[in-house]
């Protein structure tokens, strides 16, 4: 069973950093992208990042490039989202994805991660 | 960046009634478009991928049209656990991004 599960989040002040994880489990990790996706709250879905499964292909959204960075250590089936000079548009749950089985969409998600940035 | 616009924003039906869900891209995505579901306090679901395959475990009552800029999602008759918020999304190219979203709530 493809298990996905967020660690990571909590407050923290403007312009300061967060790693996000997320524990993957069920399924070949390094065969498979992985994703980002993130909620403000009562608002839409926004895409944040992908990587491809040997992580050396790196995709991000323009509102968080040259702040965020996405890695993934495949010997221990994690991905990261390390988060740096923070701002309070930020403040969202993120979500840990995965593009499994159906034509590279997000069929698989973890049950996010709330990241809340305010002084 | 393909914008993806969604309308209408809500949706009032009853149970039973036919949905109609539409999203239209700036540019076009070829086919390469899903549709998800997310209700209050869960992760989204997949519902439907390139335009208009179900994904795993959906029921037929979902069906998705479309390819270019213009696409729908049909809910052909509501069952009461279909109330919840739909997007779209492309992966055409990157920047991946969704629509905003279309809350289809009980009349």
């Amino acid at each position: 069973e493809v298990q996905l599960l967020e660690s990571g989040g909590g407050l923290v002040q403007p312009g300061g950093s967060l790693r996000l994880s997320c524990a993957a489990s069920g399924f070949t990790f390094s065969s498979y992208a992985m994703s980002w996706v993130r909620q403000a709250p009562g608002k839409g879905l926004e895409w944040v990042s992908s990587i491809t499964g040997s992580g050396g292909g790196t995709y991000y959204a323009d509102s968080v490039k040259g702040r965020f960075t996405i890695s993934r250590d495949n010997s221990k089936n994690t991905l990261y989202l390390q988060m740096n000079s923070l701002r309070a548009e930020d403040t969202a749950v993120y979500f840990c994805a995965l593009p499994y089985g159906s034509g590279g969409y997000l069929d698989y998600w973890g049950q996010g991660t709330l990241v809340t940035v305010s002084s | 960046e393909i914008v993806l616009t969604q309308s209408p924003a809500t949706l009032s039906l009853s149970p039973g009634e036919r949905a109609t869900l539409s999203c239209r891209a700036s540019q076009s995505v070829s086919s390469s478009l899903a549709w998800y579901q997310q209700k209050p306090g869960q992760a989204p679901r997949l519902l439907i991928y390139d335009a208009s395959n179900r994904a795993t475990g959906i029921p037929a009552r979902f069906s998705g049209s479309g390819s270019g800029t213009d696409f729908t999602l049909t809910i052909s008759s509501l069952e009461p656990e279909d109330f919840a918020v739909y997007y779209c999304q492309q992966r055409s190219s990157w920047p991946r991004t969704f629509g905003q979203g279309t809350k289809v709530e009980i009349k």
